[in-house]
């Protein structure tokens, strides 16, 4: 079964780091894009970041822009997530999900495999 | 590019149709997916390029729609499609979800 795995949320103060880690199995994991999505308990989803197959391409929520950093790891098979500067704001449950397409000059087919997500709390 | 759904809630009975509705700010051709999310779960897709069914899901629902607005419709509720639906533009970064529209038995 097709599978995500999200780990490194935890409870980290305003202004520090963290970095959330994706583990993906049983899918050729360098032929799609991959996001980061979140989602406050209660409330809506909000996309965060995309990167292409290949990392050629990335794009970020502009709530995020400038302190979170999108990568991957194909020869592994992780996505990560590196967050800066955290902000209470930031305090949600965060996805890793599978895109449908490439990414590529857009190319996105929607997100059909999730994780069950990590939890990121920024408080002091 | 935002998206509005509406309704934002919805009561329902089982074996009703209904219909949920998603405006983009900005034209975005077909690039738009919907979503199901139940309590405590991630997110599923639905549908992906507007209309197009995801593998495995009934075809009691369907999309319609180009260019700014678009429908998901569910031909008759069944008792496990009370959730929480989502439109999401997928034409360019960022991508952007809609508010949600929250399915309720009446």
């Amino acid at each position: 079964e097709v599978q995500l795995v999200e780990s490194g949320g935890g409870l980290v103060q305003p202004g520090r780091s963290l970095r959330l880690s994706c583990a993906a199995s049983r899918f050729t994991f360098d032929d799609y894009a991959m996001h980061w999505v979140r989602q406050v308990p209660g409330k809506g989803l909000e996309w965060v970041s995309g990167i292409s197959w290949n990392g050629g391409s990335v794009g970020y929520a502009d709530s995020v822009k400038g302190r979170f950093t999108i990568s991957r790891d194909n020869a592994n098979n992780f996505l990560y997530l590196q967050m800066n500067s955290l902000r209470a704001e930031d305090t949600a449950l965060y996805y890793c999900a599978k895109d449908r397409g490439r990414g590529n000059q857009g190319g996105f087919g929607g997100m059909d495999v999730w994780g069950q997500g990590t939890t990121v709390t920024v408080s002091s | 590019i935002q998206l509005t759904q509406s309704p934002s809630s919805l009561s329902a009975s089982v074996g009703d149709r209904v219909t949920i509705t998603c405006r983009a700010s900005q034209y975005i051709r077909t690039y738009l997916a919907w979503y199901q999310q139940n309590p405590g779960k991630a997110p599923k897709l639905l549908i992906y390029t507007a209309s197009t069914l995801q593998n495995g899901v009934p075809s009691r629902f369907s999309g319609s729609g180009s260019g700014t607005d678009f429908t998901l419709t569910i031909s008759s509720l069944q008792p496990e499609d009370f959730a929480t639906y989502y439109c999401q533009q997928l034409n360019s970064y960022p991508l952007t979800f809609g508010q949600g529209t929250k399915l309720e038995i009446k």
